[in-house]
């Protein structure tokens, strides 16, 4: 039973090109979470999906930023013409029901993305 | 003000010593995380609280619901303890996050 799996570990991009982060939740896992950890910083909500669903995407920038959560694969995170301010870890975690205290989140190992 | 205070920032340990860090909330929570993150790494969950107390190994939660304030301790400390340590709170469909305390435990 794997856990949360994201890819690629780490991404190197120059500025002003697109990154793609994928994150393909526990299995049973319909909902899906990304956080964002900037250097030296503590770990800040991104946005919220459900299959086909975005539910909360209070936390992504206004521009650049998109997520998607299809029917089939996994969640991928998109930022268009990245810039260096975009360089963080980026985490998923999924969960099989939100906001129920009685389920945990899991975690993936997080992709470091260094914008050059 | 911050809506999740962790302290403290950092801490450093002898082997073997008792270490307590503590969160405290302003938000209105279902439940809490703590989480532990190696340097480089990823994020573990080690309890998540709701009420009362856990214990897992070394490692013991609480959570005090009325005065917003949960606490972390490692018994018998160990250098593969060194990491951050993250307290989390769910408030409606997310994870607000403290800003995490640095443990190192020397031999």
């Amino acid at each position: 039973n794997a856990g949360v799996m994201q890819n690629p570990r780490h991404l190197v991009r120059r500025r002003g090109q697109e990154a793609r982060l994928r994150c393909s939740p526990m299995k049973g896992h319909s909902h899906v979470y990304w956080y964002r950890q900037l250097p030296e910083e503590g770990l800040k909500f991104m946005v919220y999906l459900q299959k086909e669903n975005i539910i909360d995407e209070s936390g992504m920038p206004k521009e650049r930023f998109s997520a998607e959560f299809p029917k089939e694969g996994p969640s991928i995170l998109r930022i268009q013409q990245v810039v260096r301010g975009d360089s963080a870890a980026y985490f998923c975690a999924s969960s099989p029901l939100h906001g129920q205290s009685n389920y945990g989140y899991t975690f993936g190992s997080g992709t470091r993305l260094t914008v050059v | 003000k911050n809506e999740v205070e962790q302290s403290p920032q950092n801490l450093t340990a002898q082997e073997g010593e008792f270490i307590t860090i503590n969160c405290s909330y302003s938000v209105g929570i279902s439940a809490l995380h703590w989480l532990q993150q190696h340097p480089g790494g990823g994020i573990v969950s080690l309890f998540m609280l709701s009420s009362g107390k856990k214990k897992h190994g070394r490692l013991i939660a609480t959570i005090n619901i009325q005065e917003k304030h949960s606490s972390l301790h490692i018994t018998a400390s160990h250098p593969r303890d060194s990491a951050v340590y993250i307290c989390a709170v769910v408030d409606t469909d997310k994870l607000i996050f403290g800003t995490g305390t640095r443990l190192q435990v020397f031999p």
